[in-house]
């Protein structure tokens, strides 16, 4: 079965701190990384993506970083803001096909004033 | 604005009542998806759509069933509602056939089966 792995599964920092979450994938085929980011009583909504021949994207604050040896992935927020606290999901997908999102199991971030 | 909207917010159902969640989409997206979402799970895909009247297995679709009988409308049914059907549906569409393509959620319904 095709999986995606995140940890941690909760994260607390403070403000300005920079968090950091992992992702792992099995399937080489996968081409595309998103995250989406949940707030409490909302659907998740897309963040920042990712394809497999970058190994950097940022946008704002945010910073994907992708190593594809190691099939890894992770989210990196620089200067943290409470703001920022909601739940975050990592995912992965093949490009060609009627391809679906396969979804990490998510992080509850907080990030404390 | 781009809009995905879910019947109700909040749902409460007794065990074997047949269960309808509506979802409506308005950006003529190809592609409807429904999910759970558990605590410690993530979210699961449980049925989508990539045409009116199409309809595709997802990762755990036992004990669901899907229509999208008009292309803005996919709905959810469970046929006889059962006490592990207790979580959140998330409703979600998307455009176009490639997995590239953006997701766009539902705020969510939120279903206790007693």
């Amino acid at each position: 079965q095709q999986q995606v792995k995140q940890s941690p599964q909760s994260l607390i920092v403070q403000k300005g701190g920079i968090p950091i979450i992992n992702c792992a994938y099995e399937n080489t085929a996968f081409d595309y990384f998103p995250w989406y980011q949940q707030f409490p009583g909302k659907g998740p909504a897309l963040l920042i993506a990712i394809r497999p021949d970058v190994s950097e994207k940022k946008e704002g604050r945010f910073t994907i970083s992708f190593n594809k040896s190691a099939k890894q992935f992770s989210l990196h927020i620089m200067d943290s803001q409470p703001g920022d606290s909601a739940t975050y999901f990592c995912a992965a997908s093949i490009h060609s096909g009627y391809s679906t999102l396969t979804f990490g199991k998510g992080t509850m971030l907080l990030v404390s004033p | 604005d781009v809009k995905v909207t879910q019947s109700s917010r909040y749902l409460v159902k007794r065990t074997g009542e047949k269960v309808f969640l509506e979802c409506v989409q308005d950006m003529d997206h190809e592609n409807m998806f429904w999910y759970r979402q558990d605590p410690g799970l993530g979210l699961r895909l449980i049925y989508f759509s990539y045409d009116v009247k199409m309809k595709e297995k997802g990762d755990i679709p036992e004990g669901y069933s899907v229509s999208r009988e008009k292309k803005e409308r996919f709905s959810l049914i469970l046929e006889s509602a059962s006490t592990n059907q207790t979580s959140m549906y998330l409703c979600a569409s998307g455009a176009g056939t490639s997995g590239r393509n953006e997701q766009f959620f539902g705020p969510g319904t939120r279903l206790t089966v007693l």
